[in-house]
């Protein structure tokens, strides 16, 4: 039972244009909510998080939506650029000492 | 600071042996984390170690054990090696105040590989 979902595993995008990365989740008890990054042979890096009390985060070129209703939230990355190509991890949690529950991620390709 | 280090980096074993992984957190970070990742299946958290007690676990079977020591330090042990164990073992450490929110940060992982 995947409770984190990444529907899609692959996306090419351009560079300089908008890539949009996508997630679903199943549990509403989670409210807090994270994307990771990962580069081959490295672990993964945290990149923006979002709590259920928000429905956007933005650090300088990431933004995250989250929309409750739809238990649905994705991650924009403006402009695109060749270093951002890695695989992104969608993330999920609730309150409390409980893990972090990941989805199984999306590889993002950003053609030069 | 030094980042999350994971030792061995690579690993072949066969079936049947069993094998033990290291990873030293970041200085000051009590908690640390283990997950598997194989392909196609993302990460699933194994379990989690806070000031030398495991404080949560995730849905693997008893073959797959950990400590942690007083430097927070930890040790995963997999036992009785299987096929499907093959994956990368990440770990992670955080401050470990509360987990669910706390930034993880990721060593780069042992490559487990088992014929």
């Amino acid at each position: 039972d995947q409770q984190v979902k990444q529907n899609s595993p692959s996306l090419s995008v351009q560079e300089g244009r908008i890539s949009i990365l996508n997630c679903d989740y199943t549990n509403s008890m989670f409210d807090y909510f994270l994307w990771y990054k990962k580069y081959p042979a490295e672990g993964p890096t945290f990149l923006i998080s979002i709590s259920s009390i928000k429905d956007k985060n933005e650090d300088g070129r990431f933004t995250v939506f989250l929309n409750k209703s739809a238990k649905h939230l994705s991650l924009h990355i403006v402009p695109s650029q060749p270093g951002d190509s890695a695989v992104y991890f969608c993330a999920a949690s609730h309150s409390g000492n409980t893990p972090l529950v990941f989805g199984k991620g999306t590889r993002l390709s950003v053609i030069a | 600071k030094a980042g999350v280090t994971q030792t061995p980096r690579y690993l072949i074993k066969t079936r049947g042996q069993q094998v033990t992984l290291s990873c030293s957190p970041i200085s000051g970070h009590r908690s640390v984390s283990w997950y598997q990742q194989t392909p196609g299946q993302g990460l699933q958290f194994l379990f989690e170690y806070f000031s030398e007690t495991q404080r949560n676990k995730g849905n693997f079977p008893g073959r797959f054990s950990g400590r942690q020591f007083s430097n927070s330090r930890s040790e995963m042990n997999v036992s009785t090696l299987e096929l499907g164990d093959s994956a990368l073992y990440l770990c992670a450490s955080s401050f470990g105040l509360e987990l669910s929110t706390d930034t993880q940060y990721f060593g780069p992982g042992t490559r487990l590989t088992v014929l």
